[in-house]
């Protein structure tokens, strides 16, 4: 049962590069959410997509882009990396927007990114 | 809007201990759900409980025990008898009405020693 799967779990890129990250759920999760984690700063919201096709942003979206490619898929792209953005990434999912007794959120391992 | 407080960075405690990591919430909202996560050295976050606002009974699993009391808006986490597998960072967090991403506490982190 892989659950929320992230690649890549390690990356080292250069200031102004580009990439994306990938995240892919096999729960028939409706919603998917991209988090940040920082030194003494706990999990902060980056972006999220409710459902597919809708993509809302979170408390830090800025210098990223999502898309929510299907309903197994939400990637993160950074367009121009900046060393602001060395951080662990960790992507999650839930079965819905609507957290209740028998829903919750399940993250992936995580990525460490480095911008140098 | 909504907020979670962890007020403690770091504890250290011997092992055998018990220890009580304090979850302090704000929120406008009647209706919401609160969260402990486990990150543990190898960095994945472990979903340890949920408990909605209208549930204020206490919970208890093996060594662990939540302690939730909207009065002092508060959810705290006991673990009895710690084990140096509990070493790890846990997160509090919190989500309005049950439909808003979780707002996450700045983490503290757990030091169990032999």
């Amino acid at each position: 049962n892989a659950g929320v799967t992230q690649t890549p779990k390690f990356q080292v890129l250069k200031t102004g590069q580009s990439m994306t990250l990938q995240c892919a759920q096999d729960m028939n999760h409706n919603s998917m959410y991209w988090y940040r984690q920082d030194p003494g700063m706990g999990l902060r919201l980056i972006y999220y997509s409710a459902s597919e096709g809708t993509t809302d942003k979170g408390e830090v979206p800025n210098g990223y882009n999502v898309s929510r490619l299907n309903k197994r898929e939400f990637s993160l792209r950074l367009e121009s990396a900046a060393p602001s953005q060395t951080s662990v990434y960790f992507c999650a999912s839930s079965e819905s927007r609507q957290i209740t007794v028998g829903n919750t959120i399940y993250f992936g391992e995580g990525s460490w990114l480095t911008v140098v | 809007a909504q907020k979670v407080t962890q007020a403690q960075t770091e504890i250290s405690v011997v092992e055998k201990e018990d220890v009580t990591l304090d979850c302090v919430y704000e929120t406008r909202d009647t209706t919401y759900y609160l969260f402990w996560y486990k990150q543990p050295p190898s960095g994945e976050l472990v979903f340890l409980i949920r408990r909605n606002s209208f549930d204020e009974q206490n919970e208890i699993s093996g060594r662990y025990s939540w302690n939730f009391q909207k009065s002092t808006s508060s959810f705290n986490f006991t673990i009895t008898a710690s084990q140096v597998v509990d070493s790890a960072v846990y997160f509090c967090a919190l989500s309005e009405r049950g439909n808003t991403p979780l707002v996450f506490g700045k983490g503290t982190r757990l030091s169990v020693i032999a």
